[in-house]
């Protein structure tokens, strides 16, 4: 696509359940970034992804969240046992790779645990 | 470790010149970039410096100071539409990383 997709637009669900965000990032990019927003926050890193190098995990909260990418596409930032401090936008980007290529971020995954 | 410091908020007149500061420590600088964020859409790109100096862009300018590890943002002849948050971010040139501040809200009055 000429974008980078995020799927659900959306995420309504209750305290304790399990849920997948999706993220597609644009063609031929090989660097990936999850970061969260809370309302009226700034961007808070949560996974960085380059090619094949192991995954820069350091801003996951906690071990409920997880992420995982196949080769240089799809990326699923998953959250286990959900809680309602986890509410927030979820924001995927992408870059070519190359260290000073502009992000360019998806629509977000609006998340509200109820 | 990592650290990006810049105003919560900032109120201008539509016409006037305003300017966000941000200071940044970084393990390793790769260039820091400039976004723009509106209420309830995603951050788009706004500017990246890597060398010191200014680049000008429109009525948007950014400056960068490597040895004060400080950037500002300088937009001119404010208009309404330029009310949002803009947000600094650096990158490591050890780990690749992008790490965003805050962000500043600007509000544009008539």
């Amino acid at each position: 696509g000429a974008g980078v997709s995020q799927s659900p637009s959306n995420k309504v669900t209750e305290k304790g359940k399990d849920v997948e965000l999706r993220c597609d990032p644009i063609s031929g990019h090989t660097a990936l970034y999850w970061y969260r927003q809370r309302l009226g926050q700034g961007l808070e890193f949560l996974i960085y992804f380059q090619g094949n190098s192991a995954p820069d995990k350091s801003g996951l909260p906690s071990d409920r969240f997880s992420a995982e990418r196949t080769g240089e596409s799809v990326s699923t930032l998953t959250i286990q046992r959900t809680q309602q401090e986890d509410s927030a936008v979820y924001l995927c980007a992408s870059s070519p790779g190359t260290q000073g290529e502009k992000l360019f971020f998806g629509s977000g995954t609006q998340l509200s645990v109820l | 470790g990592q650290n990006i410091d810049q105003p919560t908020e900032m109120t201008a007149t539509e016409g006037a010149i305003v300017q966000i500061n941000c200071t940044y420590q970084t393990s390793g600088f790769n260039g820091l970039f400039w976004y723009q964020q509106h209420a309830g859409e995603a951050p788009t790109f706004l500017s990246y410096n890597v060398l010191d100096g200014l680049e000008e862009k429109g009525r948007f300018s950014s400056f960068l100071s490597r040895s004060k590890g400080y950037s500002y943002l300088l937009l001119k002849e404010l208009q309404m539409k330029d009310s949002a948050s803009y947000l600094c971010a650096a990158i490591s040139s050890n780990t690749g990383k992008l790490i965003f501040g805050q962000g500043t809200t600007l509000q544009v009055k008539p």
